[in-house]
């Protein structure tokens, strides 16, 4: 069965404070995709990667930084958090081609205060 | 650049009742569409996608889309829904964008299903 795990269910940071995400899949997919998810606003990308230590900003970046040094994990990094990043973060992973199925994790819901 | 519209943010139905969830898409080309579904506090699963062939495609849980051109749709269907199909659904469209794979997301559609 195919999985995606994230480290995280919940978390609470303060302000300021550096935070990883993390996220491992054991499909063997090239793509992988951190998205977060607020009421009203659907699913937004924050980034992917394509292949080991690649990386393409998506469509809301501003604030985070990613990592990929293994085919199987993608990190997300909130360098200084604040409390606009409070949200649920999914990361997600899928096969090369566009019009294969991504696969999700769980979510991870980060609370800044 | 893609787009899609999911004009209802919350529906409600009886259990039993027929479903129809709306899918608008804009893109240029033949897109590639998918129907996600999270079920509370889980991350989303695959219902059903279609990028070529039939435009009717039958999915999991008893779902079906259907893919229509001129209207630039992609509306999801259930004849009779169950209780545990409450839950919140997306609608995507995916393409190539500078080789890589784009995956764009509905806002969702948060179903209600009461007794």
């Amino acid at each position: 069965d195919v999985k995606v795990t994230q480290s995280s269910r919940y978390l609470v940071k303060r302000t300021g404070e550096k935070v990883f995400l993390e996220c491992v899949q054991d499909m063997d997919h090239e793509n992988m995709f951190w998205y977060r998810q607020d009421p009203g606003l659907g699913l937004r990308l924050i980034y992917f990667s394509y292949d080991v230590k690649m990386k393409e900003k998506g469509d809301i970046p501003e604030g985070y930084s990613v990592s990929r040094e293994k085919k199987e994990r993608f990190s997300l990094i909130l360098e200084s958090a604040s409390t606009n990043q409070t949200s649920m973060y999914l990361c997600a992973s899928s096969p090369r081609t566009v019009q294969e199925t991504q696969y999700f994790g769980p979510g991870t819901r980060l609370l800044v205060l | 650049a893609q787009s899609v519209t999911q004009p209802d943010i919350h529906i409600t139905v009886s259990e039993g009742a027929s479903l129809e969830l709306r899918c608008n898409y804009s893109y240029g080309a033949t897109p590639y569409l998918f129907w996600y579904v999270q079920s509370p506090g889980q991350g989303l699963q695959l219902l059903l996608k279609y990028f070529s062939g039939d435009t009717l495609v039958q999915g999991i849980k008893g779902f079906e889309a259907e893919f229509k051109r001129s209207q630039s749709s992609f509306n999801l269907r259930k004849p009779s829904v169950h209780w545990s199909d409450a839950a919140e659904y997306f609608c995507a469209v995916g393409a190539r964008s500078g080789g890589y794979q784009k995956v764009t997301f509905g806002t969702g559609t948060k179903l209600q299903v009461i007794p």
